[in-house]
């Protein structure tokens, strides 16, 4: 079974709406990462999260981690049509080594 | 610099046949990974390479699954004996150093049909 599960699996937002998405993961971690997919740029790291962390900023970007809950959320403000692509969670995982695990991802769509 | 590519970008072939498709890292990153992503699905883990280590071969699902890398430089992944079931994008990543503290950069991918 999968380490992260993103929800939702698919959010549809008008231009200049915000965006949430969340992550829920299953053992204890190090960190988080956000990862973007779209079919111009393909897979592009966002930022990344320490467990030691609640809060952490980029741009029009907001990722909070919530390690009691197993959780993050990642916020984008202000949505833009170039915004629209797949986004995914992914963390190390007990057990697993130096390597990711990434969730099956959230399709988000903004229309303009 | 030149981020992390992959050859081909497409590759269609008949079951059964062997392909091998290729990475070439970010010159410098010692860790090397390939994933395989299925139609509207995340990324699977297949092979992990780190440095001069012994390769982390967990994620392979199958003996027809193999993967070189020589030294910090190209890795090619070759799928033998293809079968239906194989049809995915196959993404390679790089980072700098073999740790999750790190980000990972991906190339294009290759997608593979198997038909």
């Amino acid at each position: 079974s999968q380490q992260g599960e993103e929800d939702p699996q698919a959010l549809s937002i008008q231009e200049g709406e915000n965006a949430t998405m969340n992550c829920s993961y299953k053992t204890s971690i190090n960190n988080l990462q956000w990862y973007r997919q779209n079919s111009g740029r393909g897979l592009v790291h966002l930022i990344l999260i320490r467990s030691n962390e609640r809060e952490k900023h980029s741009g029009r970007l907001r990722v909070t981690l919530d390690t009691s809950k197993k959780s993050s959320s990642l916020l984008i403000t202000a949505s833009r049509a170039a915004d629209t692509a797949s986004y995914f969670c992914a963390t190390d995982a007990e057990g697993y080594g130096n390597k990711l695990v990434f969730g099956a991802g959230t399709i988000l769509r903004v229309k303009s | 610099g030149a981020g992390v590519s992959q050859s081909p970008s497409n590759k269609v072939t008949e079951k059964g046949k062997d392909v091998e498709l290729r990475c070439d890292p970010i010159s410098g990153h010692t860790a090397l990974y390939w994933y395989r992503q299925r139609l509207g699905q995340g990324l699977e883990f297949l092979i992990y390479f780190q440095g001069n280590s012994a390769p982390d071969k967990s994620g392979l699902p199958s003996d027809r699954f193999s993967a070189e890398r020589t030294g910090e430089s190209v890795s090619t992944l070759t799928i033998q004996r293809t079968q239906q079931e194989d049809s995915a994008v196959y993404l390679c990543a790089s980072s700098l150093v073999p740790s999750y503290d790190y980000e990972q950069y991906f190339g294009p991918g290759t997608r593979l049909t198997v038909t």
